[in-house]
């Protein structure tokens, strides 16, 4: 079992849509990072939590330390929003451990 | 402003010929770190630095090496390089940042792309 599953593996919404993405960890952690991967590129940092939640502009992450879980939302999708998300965490070795993303398309 | 810069952003190398990658950054970060990502799978450590202090990953091959040669830079070597080794390659630092509360900061690198004719 992977130390960091996100689901689900795949969303194909249309544009406007409120789009969820979930992560669940079994380790502990000092944060948890949601990055996006545009198709070839480079990684992005969109959010880093170890509580609570965070806004940017549409995108909203929430964390869960008792469960062992976060989300990361996104309102009012639009099509440039298409990527790869991807959850990460930061164990207590300071290692970074990532799941494996989640592949999102939205449709005009 | 940049924070973590990777070089090339793209390389082109020969099977077989070495090959190097370069990260820097500004933020004096203790832990700099390199992943390996390959199409459509989650990014793999190959190994990273806490301070001079390297760790290496026991599945990362013997033909990636890295030098740390001071705060600011890492490079990774790839001796000779097979045509599995094409990938993107991550460079991530983590650390303290300077401001008076020292909060925990991690910032990634745009990454390499690494083609291997």
């Amino acid at each position: 079992k992977n130390e960091v599953e996100q689901s689900p593996q795949n969303l194909t919404a249309q544009e406007g849509e409120f789009i969820t993405i979930n992560c669940s960890y079994s380790v502990g952690i000092s944060a948890l990072h949601w990055l996006q991967q545009h198709p070839g590129g480079g990684i992005v940092s969109l959010f880093m939590l170890s509580s609570g939640k965070k806004k940017h502009g549409r995108l909203i992450a929430t964390i869960n330390i008792q469960e062992k879980h976060s989300s990361l939302h996104i309102t009012a999708s639009h099509p440039r929003d298409s990527a790869v998300y991807i959850c990460a965490v930061t164990n207590r070795d300071d290692k970074i451990i990532f799941g494996k993303g989640t592949r999102l398309h939205i449709l005009p | 402003d940049a924070m973590v810069i990777q070089n090339p952003r793209y390389q082109v190398t020969q099977f077989g010929k070495p090959v190097t990658l370069s990260c820097s950054q500004t933020l004096n970060h203790n832990v700099m770190y390199w992943y390996q990502q390959k199409s459509s799978q989650a990014p793999k450590l190959l190994f990273h630095y806490y301070d001079k202090d390297f760790n290496n990953e026991a599945d990362t091959p013997d033909n990636f090496q890295s030098r740390r040669p001071n705060t600011s830079f890492c490079f990774l070597d790839i001796r000779s390089p097979g045509l599995g080794d094409a990938a993107m390659y991550l460079c991530a630092t983590s650390g303290r940042s300077s401001g008076r509360e020292g909060t925990y900061e991690q910032y990634f690198g745009p990454g390499t792309r690494l083609t291997v004719t």
